[in-house]
This record gives C-alpha cells, structure tokens and sequence, in this order.
C-alpha cells in the first residue's frame, strides 16, 4: 500500500518561495507518477502539474507555468512542489497524489490514470 | 481543455435517502476515464470509483457508478451518516493535466 507522507505547514511572506515535499513507501516510486493538486479555503480541487520520476520530466497548468517547479528525487523517493512569487491568493492546502501510468502494446508511454493514493496536505498560508 | 460540470451544488438529504450527482463534460471522456471522489472536511480526497463504474477498494456496494460519453452519475444508495461529504469527478487519460468538478457537497437534511 502506498503511503504519501508531506512536509508540514509553512506561514510565508508576500513575493517568496515555497517548497513542499511528499515522501513516498510502500511502492514503487518509478511505477507511478506525482501530482500536486491545491484546495483553496472553502474551494474545490485544482491540478497544478505533476512528474513520472523516471522520466523527470514535469507537466504544469497553465496559470500555474513559469511559477510552479516540481521535481523528483528517485533515490529518496520523495517528490517536491516548489511555488514562487508567493501572493495571499496562494493560500491553500497543497496535496500530492499519485496514479499509475499507461503505456501501449508498442511500450509507448500515452497517459495517467485516476488518483489512487493521496498525501495528508500541507496546509501554505501567504501573509505579511 | 475538458471541462467538468457538476451539478447540483448541494444535495440536502436525509439518512436512509438515495443520493444522485451528475457529472457534465463539455466532451465525450474517451474510454470512460472517468473517476469520483469522496472528501470529509480536513482530509484528504478518497477515490470511489474509476473507470466511470468501477469501485475502488473498500468502497461499500452502496456507491455505484455509471455514464458515458459526456454523462456521469455517482449513485448512493442509501445514505450512511458518513456518506455526508464533498464529491468531486475527476477526467484522467491522454492528457497529463487532470481536470476536476467543482465538486457536489451532500449534506443532511
């Protein structure tokens, strides 16, 4: 069974940087691939990007593009979120999940799957 | 980019009483890749059903599943005091970008 396990809560200033991580056992880390999904207060579910480890390679939401960087760590297998220019609108609590990935009968890599297992959130309060 | 409607807002309900939410998508989700979610306050979402009807583990028989196309249901049976709870529907396939509801919230009557 896979366990998702997150950094905890960060209070951080207007216009910095937030790194969150997700540390992931009972699986295999390059079997599956990460995403992150934010939850405004009072608000639904928001993908903001993800990555499959072994190919390193991250996918962004667009309003998320050029302020968002998620990375992986095989060797730790552990996962992190990284947003920048921090506003108060940016407060949320941040999920990582993961969900299989699918290749075809020519081994070709072609999609993702539905979230099996999810982390227990971190909780990012932007304030000055 | 698909987009996911789901509708009604609130569903106001009472114990013992069937729960129907519907998921709208402003095109046909090939292959039924089509996911529902379960979220209690200050916890994390709990996957029911993938593949537009199949239940995930541990999921009680109560909740089912059905839809195709651009049309998906989430069915309770009867509902359990615990059953109370967001719902999100969640499109997953070629695309890397996973596209959610804005979520159905049942709450009790």
């Amino acid at each position: 069974q896979v366990q998702l396990v997150q950094s905890g809560a960060e209070v951080k200033k207007p216009g910095s940087s937030v790194k969150v991580s997700c540390k992931a056992s009972g699986g295999t880390f390059s079997s599956y691939a990460i995403s992150w999904v934010r939850q405004a207060p009072g608000q639904g579910l928001e993908w903001m990007g993800g990555i499959i480890p072994i190919f390193g390679t991250a996918n962004y939401a667009q309003k998320f593009q050029g302020r968002v960087t998620i990375t992986a760590d095989e060797s730790t297998s552990t996962a992190y979120m990284e947003l920048s220019s921090l506003r108060s609108e940016d407060t949320a609590v941040y999920y990582c999940a993961s969900r299989e990935y699918y290749y075809d009968s020519s081994g070709y890599y072609w999609g993702q799957g539905y979230f099996q297992h999810w982390g227990q959130g971190t909780l990012v309060t932007v304030s000055s | 980019e698909i987009v996911l409607t789901q509708s009604p807002g609130t569903l106001s309900l009472s114990p013992g009483e069937r729960a129907t939410l519907s998921c709208r998508a402003s095109q046909s989700v090939s292959s039924s890749y089509l996911a529902w979610y379960q979220q209690k306050p200050g916890q994390a979402p709990r996957l029911l059903i993938y593949g537009a009807s199949s239940r995930a583990t541990g999921i009680p028989d109560r909740f089912s599943g059905s839809g195709s196309g651009t049309d998906f249901t989430l069915t309770i049976s009867r509902l359990e005091p615990e059953d109370f709870a967001v719902y999100y529907c969640q499109q997953y396939g070629s695309s890397p970008a996973a596209v959610f509801g804005q979520g159905t919230k049942v709450e009790i009557k």
